[in-house]
């Protein structure tokens, strides 16, 4: 199975800032990458697919690179609504495996 | 607009079964595979299972395999999780989604609650 590592498992920021959140894979999957924001009781919501190609709908503040790997996910000015939980997830081939999530908190 | 609503959770005793509905609504049933996913109360994102648009492919993670079966009716827009043998680790909020031929899981329904237990 691949698996997926996320960092840093909880992030305090404050409106404004650029934050960037890492995700390692354990073997190759190309650009077979994509984030999901999660909020509190709330279904995942998927911002990203193909490692940087963003949904439509979301905000262009969302941004995502990297293949193979290594891969982020940055936001490029936090905003309140940003503030949930984030998860990457690769889906290069079965089972489908998400990292453990990554915490954005308001400092 | 793409809609998918799950039913059917509830609290069930170890080793019991359950049936969990998908309806799906506002796009192509039958050109996309299906999911169901699941989190365990304050954990992250398990995927459980896919299923090909005819059926004639579903995938399991490990964890469920043996005990949970995928299904579809693409006559009525829906997609099925039969549970059996249930675990108290099974539970979780269950949450189907459209999964895109390529991937990955693009619209999710809000979930249903399964808690097994005692």
């Amino acid at each position: 199975d691949i698996q997926m590592t996320q960092s840093p498992s909880t992030l305090s920021a404050s409106v404004g800032d650029r934050v960037t959140i890492t995700c390692r894979a354990s073997q190759t999957i190309s650009y077979w990458l994509a984030w999901y924001q999660q909020k509190p009781g709330k279904a995942p919501r998927l911002l990203i697919y193909k490692a940087s190609t963003l949904e439509s709908g979301v905000p262009s503040r969302f941004s995502g690179s990297g293949s193979g790997t290594e891969f982020s996910l940055t936001i490029s000015s936090l905003q309140p609504d940003d503030f949930a939980i984030y998860y990457c997830q690769q889906y290069a081939g079965y089972p489908i495996t998400f990292g453990g999530g990554t915490k954005v908190e308001i400092k | 607009e793409v809609q998918v609503v799950e039913s059917g959770g509830g609290l069930v005793q170890p080793e019991g079964s359950l049936r969990l509905s998908c309806e799906a609504s506002g796009f192509s049933f039958t050109s996309y595979w299906m999911s169901w996913f699941r989190q365990a109360p304050g954990k992250g994102l398990e995927w459980v299972a896919n299923i090909k648009q005819d059926a004639s492919d579903k995938r399991y993670a490990d964890s469920v395999k043996g005990r949970f079966t995928i299904s579809r009716d693409n006559g009525k827009n829906s997609v099925f999780l039969q549970m059996n043998s249930l675990r108290g680790e099974d539970t979780a909020v269950y949450y189907c989604a459209r999964y895109p031929v390529s991937g990955p899981a693009d619209y999710w329904g809000q979930g249903t609650l399964v808690t097994v237990s005692s």
